[in-house]
């Protein structure tokens, strides 16, 4: 598909497992990010790649959050002795390149993540 | 510290009305995107701009950066229009920094 594609839709897991989530950007856009929206908050910044640079990983919330990116493409988001706060939407972003003002991030669906 | 404030948080119109949706952000920005969230659904980007005013359909955005406000406006809203409009601002670096929302319901 052309979009930003994400997996899987949902996750239920239970307190203390990990999780990983996975990101497929749109083929040739160098730029990824992953958001999260808890519920009844809004998104908010967790981590971006930019082609080969060291990510950005300045919002994850905890030593437990972690994210790499094989190739410069597909994203992993892993999330380890997963707590009921980790419980929200986590959105994948892909831009064309970072750093340039005039080109716009286009969202994934999103995974919905419950931890029990 | 790098803010983004929306107005209003809940916003009920009738069908064909002209809805205004506001952002305000407290310093500068390089860039400031508009970004529609429909029920259970994933997150569309309506508009990214950093100056003046775009125009898609019936949706129209517009910047102010001296005052730093932005605003979205739907000129004859209709029921599918209703969804949750989220503004952020990316403040220089690759972040963006999201508002809240404002929940949109058009009546019918």
């Amino acid at each position: 598909g052309a979009g930003v594609s994400q997996s899987p839709s949902n996750k239920v897991t239970e307190k203390g497992k990990d999780v990983e989530l996975r990101c497929d950007p749109i083929s040739g856009h160098t730029a990824l990010y992953w958001y999260r929206q808890s519920l009844g908050q809004g998104l908010e910044f967790l981590i971006y790649f930019q082609g080969n640079s060291a990510p950005d990983k300045s919002g994850l919330p905890s030593d437990r959050f972690s994210a790499e990116r094989t190739g410069g493409s597909v994203s992993t988001l892993t999330i380890q002795r997963t707590q009921q706060e980790d419980s929200a939407v986590y959105l994948c972003a892909s831009r064309f390149r970072a750093g340039i003002a005039d080109n716009e991030q286009f969202f994934g669906p999103g995974t919905r993540l419950t931890v029990l | 510290k790098n803010e983004v404030e929306q107005s209003p948080q809940n916003l009920t119109a009738q069908e064909g009305e002209f809805i205004t949706i506001n952002c305000s952000y407290s310093v500068g920005i390089s860039a400031l995107h508009w970004l529609q969230q429909h029920p259970g659904g994933g997150i569309v980007s309506l508009f990214m701009l950093s100056s003046g005013k775009k125009k898609h359909g019936r949706l129209i955005a517009t910047i102010n950066i001296q005052e730093k406000h932005s605003s979205l406006h739907i000129t004859a809203s209709h029921p599918r229009d209703s969804a949750v409009y989220i503004c952020a601002a990316r403040f220089g670096n690759e972040k963006l920094t999201f508002g809240t929302g404002t929940r949109l319901t058009i009546i019918p």
